[in-house]
């Protein structure tokens, strides 16, 4: 079965630092890969996807993720933390049929 | 501007009354879906719509309906409320079912039955 993992539930970081959230993948073909960012009380963002091609993608707010088929995996990062990142992050997989298998979420912490 | 909106945004009800939550999306999207957040279980997708009067079952549709009459709305029926189904709710649209999982989300709304 598909399934999504994501392996750390609570992270923290200083601002300015840099950040690495992790995701793997089960899935038999090529997945369409996203990260969502949830702010508190708020719905989910998009922040990047990849469907095909370079498996470095750029998203919003500086974020960026890279693909990487031999490990079935699709890690966030961010070179320079600020304060406005703090939130939950979900990595998620999606299928033709537009259904998306969501991670269970890593909450990122930032200290000043 | 946008958006899908979502109503009422916090209920508090008691186990066995009837309710509804609301759906609307101004872009014209064909999919619409229903998702529910859990702490440690990431969001787990309730129903969805892939157009008007074409509805499917998501994971874990056990205990709610919805119905899409027009394109814009999908709302989202609890016809007997349980503690169980205490949660965050997401409604969330994608202009066609082919955008291969890129959707657009509401603000979310928070359900809680005593």
């Amino acid at each position: 079965a598909q399934s999504v993992t994501q392996p750390d539930i609570h992270i923290t970081v200083s601002e300015g630092a840099s950040l690495e959230l992790r995701c793997n993948y089960s899935y038999g073909a090529t997945p369409y890969l996203f990260w969502y960012v949830q702010s508190p009380g708020q719905g989910l963002q998009l922040l990047l996807k990849y469907f095909s091609g370079d498996t470095l993608v750029q998203g919003i707010k500086g974020f960026e993720a890279e693909f990487k088929r031999s490990q079935s995996s699709f890690n966030l990062r961010k070179p320079s933390v600020h304060w406005s990142d703090a939130a939950e992050y979900f990595c998620a997989v999606g299928y033709n049929t537009d259904k998306l298998i969501f991670g269970t979420g890593t909450r990122l912490q930032v200290f000043p | 501007e946008a958006q899908v909106t979502q109503n009422p945004r916090y209920l508090i009800t008691v186990t066995g009354k009837k309710l509804t939550v609301t759906c609307s999306q101004n872009m014209n999207h064909e999919y619409m879906s229903w998702y529910r957040q859990d702490p440690g279980l990431g969001l787990r997708q309730i129903y969805y719509s892939m157009n008007v009067e074409v509805t499917d079952k998501g994971d874990v549709p056990e205990g709610y309906k919805v119905s899409r009459k027009e394109k814009r709305n999908f709302p989202l029926i609890l016809e007997s409320p349980s503690p169980n189904q205490t949660s965050l709710y997401f409604c969330a649209s994608s202009p066609t079912q082919w955008s291969r999982g890129e959707q657009y989300f509401g603000p979310g709304t928070r359900l809680t039955v005593t």
